[in-house]
């Protein structure tokens, strides 16, 4: 089955600087590619895909960079701000009826 | 748009007793929920998958007599932890299949069994 990997398992950055978080998986089957923030005491929300025939994808001060020969996809936040602390979690999936697999999480934290 | 919903968001129950948490899809149809346990600092764990009018498919590990799921109608997953122990205590997330393969996720129901 597919097996995700997330690094680093904790991140902690200033406010204003970037983070870039990593995952790797091991089916090349994989399309699908979802990243999801999860705040404190809350369900985890779906911030940005991309998909296998995209390389990059962007969406104001976040973007997602896929390399399929690789098999590894990274989450860029830039400009980040306080309000941006919370887990990441990055998720792999065959897409249709496959069930993504989800990486360990990134724990985020932001410094004013 | 895509938005889940949970009920209750906390719940505090007394060991032997069975707990009922509802997931709902607001403004979508899913023909697929899931059912995942989280302990804390720690990944989400697949329980189940559910699936409208049909009986649930159950991870490996997982006891499908004492979790049981429903899924009634497009909209509606429920799961029911039965007689509930000390160690059934966790947080429970649900999801429902959008399209394009993408999941939403409820908020979450906190459970502590004491």
């Amino acid at each position: 089955g597919e097996n995700v990997e997330q690094h680093p398992s904790t991140l902690s950055v200033q406010e204003g600087d970037s983070a870039v978080i990593k995952c790797t998986y091991s089916d090349s089957a994989s399309n699908y590619f979802p990243w999801y923030k999860q705040e404190l005491g809350k369900g985890p929300q779906l911030i940005i895909d991309i998909r296998s025939n995209v390389g990059e994808k962007k969406d104001q001060r976040i973007a997602v960079t896929l390399n399929k020969t690789a098999k590894h996809f990274s989450l860029h936040i830039t400009e980040t701000q306080p309000e941006d602390s919370a887990v990441y979690f990055c998720a792999a999936s065959k897409g249709g009826s496959y069930i993504p697999t989800f990486g360990r999480g990134t724990s985020l934290i932001v410094h004013p | 748009g895509a938005v889940v919903s949970q009920h209750p968001s906390r719940v505090i129950c007394k060991s032997g007793t069975s707990v009922k948490i509802e997931c709902r899809s607001l403004d979508f149809q899913a023909t697929t929920m899931f059912w995942y346990r989280q302990f804390p600092k720690q990944s989400l764990m697949l329980m189940a998958t559910s699936n409208e009018g049909s009986k649930a498919t159950y991870e490996q590990g997982v006891e499908k007599d004492k979790f049981l799921i429903n899924h009634a109608s497009l909209t509606l997953s429920t799961l029911t932890v039965t007689s509930a122990h000390p160690e059934d205590s966790s947080f429970y997330i649900c999801s429902a299949g959008g399209s394009a393969d993408t999941q939403y996720f409820g908020p979450g129901t906190r459970l502590t069994v004491l």
